[in-house]
């Protein structure tokens, strides 16, 4: 079964500061990796996903993450954090097989003050 | 290009009724997936379509959710009866093709309140 471990409930950093919000991944095979970004009382938006390549994604808003395959791991990363970006943020993976579903962590805020 | 609809946006209900969801997909997408988001977790698969038939159903708790998709467009979430615990966001998604690559998109989810 995949699963998806986002080790931090939330991540604190000052506006101008560079922030990574971790995540770690289990699934058979090659993973098609995910991340969303959830604001109050909306649903999920799409910031970037890793599909093959270059193991450094970049996404919307100025948000990359690095794809480490040995390290199972595909954090989320931006040089200079904007007090905009404070929300709640998912991981979430599928393997590469036919049908087979989503699964998201359980969420990462990031709350960046000014 | 319109997103995912859904309605209605909030629902408060009591436990043992029932209640329905509606979404409407991006237009043109053949895949869509119905979630739950309890507070504080992420978003959890009830059932995904393909056009009209569905592709994954197993974490769907049958005894009590249904959910159809008719003519492969729109689809509808059902309750009866509710409990308590059904408390939730439910998220409604689309996607354009079957391939694992392409990202879903989301709807604004409704808010379910089972007092």
């Amino acid at each position: 079964a995949q699963s998806v471990a986002q080790p931090e409930d939330q991540v604190n950093v000052a506006e101008g500061n560079p922030l990574t919000v971790k995540c770690t991944y289990s699934v058979s095979g090659n993973p098609y990796l995910f991340w969303y970004v959830q604001y109050p009382n909306r649903g999920l938006q799409f910031l970037l996903k890793y599909i093959t390549g270059d193991n450094l994604v970049k996404g919307s808003y100025g948000f990359e993450a690095e794809f480490n395959k040995s390290q199972t791991s595909f954090h989320l990363k931006k040089p200079s954090a904007l007090v905009s970006d404070s929300a709640l943020y998912f991981c979430a993976v599928r393997d590469r097989q036919g049908y087979s579903t989503l699964t998201f962590g359980k969420g990462t805020m990031l709350l960046v003050s000014p | 290009e319109a997103g995912v609809a859904q309605s209605p946006r909030y629902k408060i209900i009591e436990k043992r009724q029932s209640v329905a969801f509606w979404c409407n997909p991006i237009s043109g997408h053949a895949t869509l997936y119905w979630y739950q988001q309890i507070l504080g977790q992420g978003p959890k698969l009830l059932i995904q379509f393909q056009n009209n038939g569905v592709v994954d159903d197993s974490q769907l708790p049958k005894d009590r959710f249904s959910a159809e998709r008719l003519k492969g467009v729109d689809s509808t979430l059902k309750i009866q009866p509710a409990k308590l615990e059904d408390s939730a966001v439910y998220l409604c998604a689309s996607r354009p093709f079957s391939g694992g690559r392409n990202e879903q998109f989301f709807g604004p989810g409704t808010r379910l309140t089972v007092l």
